[in-house]
């Protein structure tokens, strides 16, 4: 079956620094993957989604940057954290067409101080 | 522009009651999907209904699509303090070209069951 894992689980972090999220699927081949930010009682806005390796599309712009550089493996990244980045940060993949369910990470809570 | 937007904002309910949530969305759609979520955790997938389908069931859910109305409902029957959670309705996209799995989600409803 496919497993879908992210990690940390929570993370507090200083202005300024750097962020590294990482994501990983098993059990599927040549997933689509996405990344979505969901702000307290909010709901999720998709922020990148990669069809392929190396593959990296940014549905808004901001401070974060994402890549794949393998084919179940999806992280998101930042050079200077702002304290906007602050947020539920989810991962979740799919078979690429609208007509199926994506799958979601638990997520990982993040805090910039 | 937010494509699926959810009423009720929250719902407090008890145990053994039906819990009503609806989504509105604006342009058109190729499916809509129904999402749960528990406090603090990823969203799980509940129910998928596509645009020529007008009602879908599984288990205690019952899912209608109305796309002359643009709106979906989930209904919860026989409710559970087990059912506390954040529900959400996400479109599929439609249109040329590819869409990528991309889904639009709604701000959610937050359901709370008393035992």
């Amino acid at each position: 079956s496919q497993t879908i894992h992210q990690w940390p689980a929570t993370l507090v972090q200083p202005v300024g620094s750097p962020l590294s999220l990482e994501c990983t699927v098993e059990g599927t081949s040549n997933p689509n993957l996405y990344w979505y930010r969901q702000a307290a009682g909010r709901g999720l806005q998709l922020l990148f989604y990669s069809v392929g390796i190396g593959q990296i599309s940014s549905e808004v712009p901001q401070n974060l940057s994402a890549s794949r550089p393998q084919d179940r493996q999806f992280i998101l990244s930042s050079k200077k954290l702002l304290l906007s980045d602050s947020g539920f940060y989810l991962c979740a993949w799919g078979q690429g067409s609208s007509n199926q369910p994506q799958h979601f990470g638990d997520g990982t809570r993040l805090s910039i101080l | 522009s937010q494509q699926g937007e959810e009423d009720p904002q929250a719902l407090s309910i008890q145990e053994g009651e039906n819990a009503t949530m609806n989504c509105s969305y604006k342009t058109s759609i190729n499916n809509l999907q129904w999402y749960r979520q528990n406090s603090g955790r990823g969203l799980v997938h509940l129910i998928l209904i596509r645009s020529n389908e007008r009602e879908k069931h599984s288990g205690r859910l019952r899912v209608t699509l109305d796309t002359s109305k643009k709106s979906s409902s989930l209904l919860i029957t026989a409710s559970r303090a087990a059912d506390t959670a954040s529900y959400f309705c996400a479109t599929g996209w439609m249109g040329g070209g590819t869409s990528y799995g991309k889904l639009t989600f709604g701000q959610g409803t937050i359901l709370t069951v008393h035992p």
